[in-house]
């Protein structure tokens, strides 16, 4: 399995909802990411674990929360989100962390907020 | 914060030709990488080249790191629509967590 399957691939929310993204990778993997992605922008990272442990933060908005439940598995909780954060939301691992290994990304899910 | 700088922003050229797209620098990098992205779905790693000076192929790519491990270029020879995409370079560094993306290169193949 060389694969990061993200879920859900679209998702619509109300300013006051809660949801959840996920994210799976059964390669062993032991760094993984949250990016977010503008139209036609590079992607902006926001989070990072490794080894299971938040390692960086790149100054995200408390609305964003992270969970990293194991190795395999990483989660991005929204709650109270605004217009602005609308976006595609990447996922990506790699086998170490510290950018010397390729990264494998997910195909996203792609956030409105309404 | 070390910068990326990826030249041209776009290109756009006809099916069968040759380009070019520069990936620059004024910092040291361990490794460099280049992904390839379609609308709608997620980067694609298509090289890491980790030692100055190195060339790699894929095919109808051609990747180079510079000598000094400061810049990167990639060559894509004979175009085809399926090259179409957003390239993007991204530098990475053994005292960093992260990687260092470019702004991308949109480049668009028309048969």
């Amino acid at each position: 399995d060389t694969e990061v399957t993200q879920t859900p691939k679209h998702l619509v929310m109300g300013m006051t909802n809660k949801k959840s993204l996920k994210c799976e990778q059964h390669m062993g993997h032991r760094a993984m990411y949250w990016y977010k992605q503008k139209a036609k922008k590079p992607p902006e990272l926001m989070f990072v674990y490794s080894y299971e442990k938040l390692s960086i933060n790149e100054s995200v908005p408390s609305r964003f929360s992270p969970e990293c439940p194991n190795s395999s598995l990483l989660n991005l909780h929204l709650h109270a989100l605004q217009p602005e954060d609308s976006a595609l939301y990447l996922c990506a691992s790699s086998r170490t962390g510290g950018g010397n290994y390729g990264y494998t990304f997910g195909s996203g899910t792609r956030l409105t907020v309404v | 914060t070390q910068l990326l700088e990826q030249s041209p922003q776009f290109l756009s050229i006809q099916e069968g030709e040759n380009l070019t797209v520069y990936c620059n620098s004024s910092s040291v990098f361990s490794s460099l990488q280049w992904y390839r992205q379609e609308p709608g779905e997620g980067p694609v790693l298509l090289v890491t080249v980790v030692t100055g000076g190195e060339v790699k192929k894929l095919k109808r790519l051609t990747f180079q790191f510079g000598d000094a491990r400061k810049d990167s270029s990639l060559h894509i020879t004979a175009a085809q629509p399926g090259d179409t995409g957003l390239y993007l370079c991204a530098g990475g560094s053994d005292s960093w967590g992260k990687l260092q993306f470019g702004a991308g290169t949109q480049v668009v193949v028309t048969p």
